[in-house]
């Protein structure tokens, strides 16, 4: 059964940081995405990876995909407040259709 | 843009009662899911439905629970009996599902609250 898990839980960090969150997967799978979600919003998509080695990069965040060690981050470059939200990674299980999402990383920016 | 919809936002029901969740997918695809989400949780598959008949559903996806595409446009999650346990906000989204193209749009959520 495919597991995701996505590390850290919460992520407190100042304003023109660095950081990157990790979201490990247990199976088999080439397709990965992250959603961005406001509080009591619906998930925005930011990213689709469906390759091994896929880098994406919109503004400061940028995405990569290693589906050998079944391992995807989401790096922030020099945080602003704006990127205050909870982060959720999701994977295509593998012979389905649908998604498993990872437990999600609450963002908070801090001016 | 396309985009899915979902009605209503905000659903209040006693515990007991069914409540129906409405959705409109994008309207060129092929597979819908419903997915709900437990305040402060992370989301979870709930079922996917494909030509007319489920595809896949979760163990939360009981007898409690049923979807239906009752026009060529609508796709619906009925919940009969509800529970305190089932407030949450529930997500529809659709896909193309032709070719390699899986990518799921989310709709902006029904919330309901369970009394």
């Amino acid at each position: 059964e495919l597991k995701v898990e996505q590390n850290p839980l919460f992520l407190s960090m100042q304003e023109g940081k660095n950081y990157t969150i990790y979201c490990n997967y247990s199976t088999t799978s080439d397709r990965l995405y992250w959603y961005r979600q406001d509080p009591g919003k619906s998930l925005e998509s930011l990213f689709v990876l469906l390759s091994n080695g896929a880098v994406k990069q919109e503004g400061r965040l940028m995405a990569s995909l290693d589906t050998k060690a079944r391992l995807s981050t989401l790096h922030i470059t020099a945080a602003v407040h704006d990127l205050s939200a909870t982060y959720f990674c999701a994977v295509g299980a593998a012979g389905t259709y649908k998604y498993i999402f990872g437990t999600g990383t609450r963002l908070k920016v801090l001016a | 843009e396309p985009e899915v919809t979902q009605t209503p936002s905000h659903q209040v029901t006693q515990m007991g009662q069914e409540v129906i969740l409405r959705c409109v997918p994008i309207s060129n695809h092929l597979y819908f899911y419903w997915y709900r989400q437990i305040l402060g949780q992370k989301v979870e598959f709930l079922v996917s439905f494909y030509n007319n008949e489920i595809s896949e559903k979760s163990e939360i996806f009981d007898d409690q629970f049923s979807v239906e595409r009752p026009d060529g446009s609508n796709f619906t999650l009925k919940i009969r009996s509800t529970k305190l346990e089932d407030s949450a906000m529930y997500f529809c989204a659709s896909s193309d599902g032709r070719g390699s193209n899986l990518e799921q749009f989310f709709g902006p959520g029904t919330r309901l609250t369970v009394l």
